[in-house]
């Protein structure tokens, strides 16, 4: 069965450091993978994707994710954090039925 | 523009209400979804259309209904509200191809007293 790991609930980092928001995934087939990212009262919001071809994924606001296939592995990255990135962060893989499978969320809180 | 919106954003109700909760979208979109998810929780799968006149049950035993009589709309009502059912109620759609993403509405965030 396909599934979604975030193992941490919160990961915090000081401002300016680079962030690593993990996310591993269980699936049969080729991975579509997806992270989104929520911010207080708001619907979620579309980041990037991977679907095939180059490991390295550059999305929106600075985001890029890093597909490892060996390690069943789509971190999230960002070279340099901003206190405007605290936020909850999901991962999600698309099942055999087209449907996006959540991970449970990371709660990302960037200090200044 | 093409979007996705849910009315209304915040609603407080008392125990035995019926309500229905909006979500219209102008993206020409087959699949509609809705989630319920408390604040900074997992998103739990309540109800999905793969298009008009079909509905599902998703992972989580909901009780509210869906219907989908047109494209773009897919209201969720809830016949008689209860404080179990305080959360937060997400809409999404999405396209039908294997590689479409989610596209979000801001959220209903539902008070039941």
């Amino acid at each position: 069965a396909q599934s979604v790991a975030q193992p941490e609930d919160q990961v915090n980092v000081a401002e300016g450091n680079p962030l690593t928001v993990k996310c591993t995934y269980s699936v049969s087939g080729n991975p579509y993978l997806f992270w989104y990212v929520q911010y207080p009262n708001r619907g979620l919001q579309f980041l990037l994707k991977y679907i095939t071809g180059d490991n390295l994924v550059k999305g929106s606001y600075g985001f890029e994710a890093e597909f490892n296939k060996s390690q069943t592995s789509f971190h999230l990255k960002k070279p340099s954090a901003l206190v405007s990135d605290s936020a909850l962060y999901f991962c999600a893989v698309r099942d055999s039925n087209y449907q996006l499978i959540w991970g449970a969320g990371t709660k990302l809180i960037i200090k200044p | 523009e093409a979007d996705i919106y849910q009315t209304p954003r915040y609603l407080v109700i008392g125990t035995g209400k019926k309500i229905t909760l909006e979500c219209s979208q102008t993206m020409g979109h087959d699949k509609m979804y809705w989630y319920q998810q408390d604040p900074g929780m997992e998103l739990h799968l309540i109800h999905y259309s793969y298009g008009v006149n079909s509905t599902e049950k998703g992972d989580l035993s909901s009780e509210s209904t869906v219907s989908r009589i047109r494209t773009e709309h897919f209201p969720l009502t809830l016949e008689s509200a209860r404080p179990s059912h305080t959360s937060q109620y997400l809409c999404a759609s999405s396209d039908i191809g294997r590689h479409a993403g989610y596209t979000f509405g801001s959220g209903t965030r539902l008070t039941v007293v």
